[in-house]
């Protein structure tokens, strides 16, 4: 079945490190793939989204490429700062009865340092 | 339009009570999404309404779970006869409905306890 896979957290960073989330999916068809980020007591925001392959989806300095050929999905910044602390959920939308479905990752906790 | 808004925040219950909530989705939105999130893990998929039409139920919800979404516009979340196994986080989200994929609106959830 359809099904999304995060590297594991914590994902410790000091500020201004780069940082990269790895993200991989299985779908049949071609989904839609997006990232959100949860912060503490609160619901899930979207960050970006790639809707076909080689889209690249971008957001307050996040960026992540639809990869295909690898079925993949990284997001990655340049710089982190420490209010970018919070759970980041990679999710893949596929077509369903009736409309789409969202399928979500388990989530990877990023903690920044000052 | 200030969001998805839900209500309560937070319920803590005995378990054998029945609780309720309430998700009020953006007013344009008329697709309407339930999910449960436990701890350390991405939300699961529950059920979904297209206007008050409920289109699809995982089988996660069992028979002590009701949604319903009577008018179209706000729903409701029933767990009966509630179970310590029920403990999370409850997710409500919507979106539009045309097109490709917009990605969804969260609500902030309701976090429910039963002792």
């Amino acid at each position: 079945g359809d099904s999304v896979t995060q590297m594991e957290g914590p994902v410790t960073l000091s500020e201004e490190a780069f940082l990269t989330i790895n993200c991989t999916y299985t779908a049949t068809g071609y989904p839609s793939l997006f990232w959100y980020v949860q912060y503490p007591g609160e619901g899930l925001q979207l960050l970006l989204k790639a809707t076909k392959a080689d889209d690249k989806g971008s957001n307050k300095g996040f960026e992540a490429t639809y990869r295909k050929e690898t079925t993949s999905f990284h997001l990655e910044k340049g710089s982190v700062q420490v209010s970018d602390s919070a759970v980041y959920f990679c999710a893949l939308s596929v077509q369903h009865t009736g409309g789409f479905k969202t399928i979500f990752g388990a989530g990877t906790r990023l903690f920044v340092k000052a | 339009d200030t969001g998805v808004s839900q209500n309560p925040r937070h319920k803590i219950t005995k378990r054998g009570q029945n609780v309720t909530f309430r998700c009020d989705p953006i007013s344009e939105h008329n697709r309407l999404y339930w999910y449960r999130q436990t701890l350390g893990q991405g939300p699961e998929f529950l059920t979904y309404f297209q206007n008050e039409a409920q289109l699809e139920k995982s089988r996660l919800l069992s028979d002590r779970f009701s949604a319903e979404r009577p008018k179209g516009s706000f729903s409701t979340l029933e767990i009966q006869r509630t179970e310590q196994g029920d403990s999370a986080m409850y997710l409500c989200a919507s979106s539009l409905a045309a097109g490709a994929p917009h990605g969804y609106t969260f609500g902030s959830g309701t976090r429910l306890t039963v002792v």
